[in-house]
């Protein structure tokens, strides 16, 4: 079975400055999606980024970007230029991309920004 | 226009007690699910429909009945409610082959 570990329970940044999410996985599958979710205190699920594991460049949206490393089966997230609104818990997600499609989570990364 | 919506948002009932979560989504989608966020935030799948048809049932005790009554709606029925179903339970749609999951904006089901 897949698994998502999510080693760093809490982590904090000064705003403006980079922080980075570590994120690892274990699956035998060649293909698959990973996901960073976002989910502030609302409670609200949100898409971060999304990287294919087929594809070897790294996903990059706006001040977000992943850093996947196939072969060590890491996908960690950079957050540059940190702002207030960053601050929530940050859940890394591994699916397969045939079968169930369901969404495998890690134990989540509770993010502060300090201003 | 909400794309993915649950009701109730907030529930709070007694041990032994029977209750439904309701979940609609508007994105024509063909593929629904059930998660569950426990209180140290972990968040598991529960269920997944697609086109109506029973796709996941990880492990969930029979307390629990999911039914899909078309593919717009997937309703959570829980019976004998116990303590440790206090959670926030998320509903997510998705379109087969197509990589993204929308998620409701969770009911969190407090029980004493």
């Amino acid at each position: 079975a897949q698994t998502v570990t999510q080693s760093q329970p809490e982590m904090s940044v000064q705003e403006a400055e980079t922080v980075t999410l570590s994120c690892t996985y274990d699956t035998s599958e060649s293909d698959y999606y990973l996901f960073w979710y976002k989910q502030p205190p609302s409670r609200q699920m949100i898409l971060v980024i999304r990287q294919e594991a087929y594809k070897q460049q790294n996903a990059t949206e706006n001040r977000f970007s992943v850093n996947f490393q196939k072969a060590a089966k890491s996908f960690s997230l950079k957050i540059s230029d940190s702002q207030l609104g960053d601050a929530a818990m940050y859940f890394c997600a591994y699916r397969e991309i045939q079968g169930a499609q369901k969404l495998v989570f890690g134990q989540g990364t509770r993010l502060t920004i300090n201003p | 226009d909400t794309a993915v919506s649950q009701t109730p948002k907030y529930l709070v009932t007694q041990m032994g007690n029977d209750k439904s979560i309701k979940c609609e989504q508007n994105l024509g989608h063909d593929t629904m699910y059930w998660y569950k966020q426990d209180s140290k935030k972990f968040l598991k799948i529960m269920f997944s429909y697609n086109n109506k048809e029973l796709i996941i049932n990880e492990t969930v005790p029979n307390r629990f009945s999911p039914k899909s009554p078309d593919k717009a709606h997937l309703n959570l029925h829980i019976n004998s409610l116990e303590l440790g179903d206090s959670a926030v339970y998320f509903c997510a749609s998705s379109r087969q082959g197509v990589y993204e999951q929308y998620f409701g904006p969770g009911t969190r089901l407090t029980v004493t």
